[in-house]
């Protein structure tokens, strides 16, 4: 059975930085086209990135230059470092994968909450 | 990046009715090569994550119940629930993944009239 499970969440000050994880099992996360979306309190889903088995990487625009995707093969986990971290990236932060490759999102995690806030 | 446009942004539909939401895209969603439409429809119920319910547009996901369905192709696309039952109340997305960066709809309400 495929789960995902995020963690690393939690309030922050404008401008820091946190590291979000999502641990995968039953399923191998290199072989996999892996995402992150977010979704702000009451508002609607957001794609923030993706990191492709061939470890190639996208992002959104309100992310780059901020935020890096990265996979940890021994641990069988996606990353998410978020560095300068504004007020608009509180949110709820999901970890996906996609049901083959070039496919929709079949697998979602709980989520975890990120608030940006002073 | 392809815009996706949702109608309505609620509704609200007898126990037994059918629900129709419709999703408009600003771009062609249909890969020639394999003649796929990359559209999806999620359902996301009050404090849980997305589920996926349709994928390629008409795909219905392993479980999901066969009132639901989707169709349309190209950039208008329809999910339809024939007969709503009162768990099919959520919020639902249509997805584009044909390109980067993959974009939602706004999303639907949907609650029992």
């Amino acid at each position: 059975e495929v789960q995902l499970v995020e963690s690393g969440g939690g309030v922050i000050q404008p401008g820091g930085s946190l590291r979000l994880s999502c641990a995968a099992s039953g399923f191998t996360v290199s072989n996999s086209y892996m995402s992150w979306v977010r979704q702000a309190p009451g508002k609607g889903l957001e794609w923030v990135s993706v990191l492709y088995s061939g470890g190639g990487t996208v992002y959104a625009d309100s992310v780059k230059g901020r935020f890096t995707i990265s996979r940890d093969n021994s641990k069988n986990t996606l990353n998410l470092q978020m560095d300068t971290l504004r007020g608009d990236d509180t949110a709820v932060y999901y970890c996906a994968r996609e049901g083959g490759l070039g496919a929709a999102f079949q697998n979602w995690g709980q989520g975890t909450l990120v608030t940006v806030s002073s | 990046d392809i815009v996706m446009t949702q109608s309505p942004d609620s509704l609200a539909v007898s126990l037994g009715e059918r629900a129709t939401i419709n999703c408009k895209s600003s771009q062609n969603v249909l890969y020639s090569s394999n003649n796929k439409n990359y559209l999806a429809w999620y359902q996301q119920k009050s404090g849980q994550p997305p589920k996926l319910l349709i994928s390629w547009a008409s795909t219905r996901e392993s479980g999901v119940p066969d009132r639901f369905s989707g169709s349309g192709s190209g950039t208008d696309f329809t999910l339809a629930i024939s007969s709503l039952q009162a768990e099919d109340v959520a919020v639902y997305y249509c997805q584009q993944y044909y390109s980067t960066p993959y974009t939602f709809g706004q999303g639907t309400k949907l609650e029992i009239k």
